[in-house]
């Protein structure tokens, strides 16, 4: 267990419909990143936030909407999601004035777009 | 921009032997961190070891040790006395002190430890 947890560990979902992942982090960091995880690919850094601030949205489609509502949660909406869409999305989380810029991540929620 | 490049898909290693994973990148920069993850079956990602670029010493956690090459921008990891709760996917990533939070990762390495 790293201390960030995510909710929920699979998903399916048709490409009409709206769900959102939910990731928590318990260590007390103010940095929250989401993560795109696809098979033969390396992971691809979708949003970065830094004390609930987004400071990163690295030329994600729209249809993928992050929240940080306080340091603690993250979540990323989905809606009207494509088949490409599908892959292993990931949460971490790091403590910003850490030198050592050591992330923490979650286990993940396997997205799968029908 | 930086890349990391993990040339080897796929790994195998007998139990108790020594494997080496590689790893190289790009970049202009002088000042930036590399780490080794690894990713295991239950897909939580956890560091392994980390070298700060201005270090010469190469860095090592237990049975993990890099060979950092600076110059040759290169940064291989051993695992040493390879265990079965060693089999996992292996990330090289890269951060750039300026840029703050952002981790370049290569494509992975999926190593097998065979008993």
């Amino acid at each position: 267990e790293t201390g960030v947890t995510q909710t929920p560990r699979h998903l399916v979902m048709g490409m009409t419909n709206k769900k959102s992942l939910k990731c928590e982090q318990h260590l007390g960091h103010n940095a929250m990143y989401w993560y795109k995880q696809s098979a033969k690919k390396p992971l691809e850094l979708m949003f970065v936030y830094n004390f609930k601030e987004q400071t990163e949205n690295n030329s994600v489609p729209s249809r993928f909407s992050p929240e940080c509502p306080n340091s603690s949660h993250l979540f990323l909406h989905l809606h009207t999601l494509q088949p490409e869409d599908s892959a292993l999305y990931l949460c971490a989380s790091s403590q910003v004035e850490n030198p050592t810029y050591e992330q923490y991540f979650g286990p993940g929620t396997r997205l799968t777009v029908t | 921009a930086q890349t990391v490049t993990q040339s080897q898909p796929e790994m195998s290693v007998q139990e108790a032997e020594t494997v080496t994973l590689s790893c190289t990148y790009d970049t202009s920069e002088s000042d930036y961190y590399l780490f080794w993850y690894k990713q295991p079956p239950s897909r939580q990602m956890i560091l392994v070891i980390r070298q700060e670029a201005y270090k010469q010493q190469n860095a090592t956690e237990n049975r993990f040790s890099v060979n950092f090459q600076k110059a040759a921008k290169s940064f291989s990891l051993k695992i040493s006395d390879s265990q079965l709760g060693d089999a996992a996917m292996y990330f090289c990533a890269y951060l750039e002190e300026t840029s703050g939070s952002r981790l370049t990762f290569g494509e992975g390495t999926q190593l097998t430890v065979n008993p």
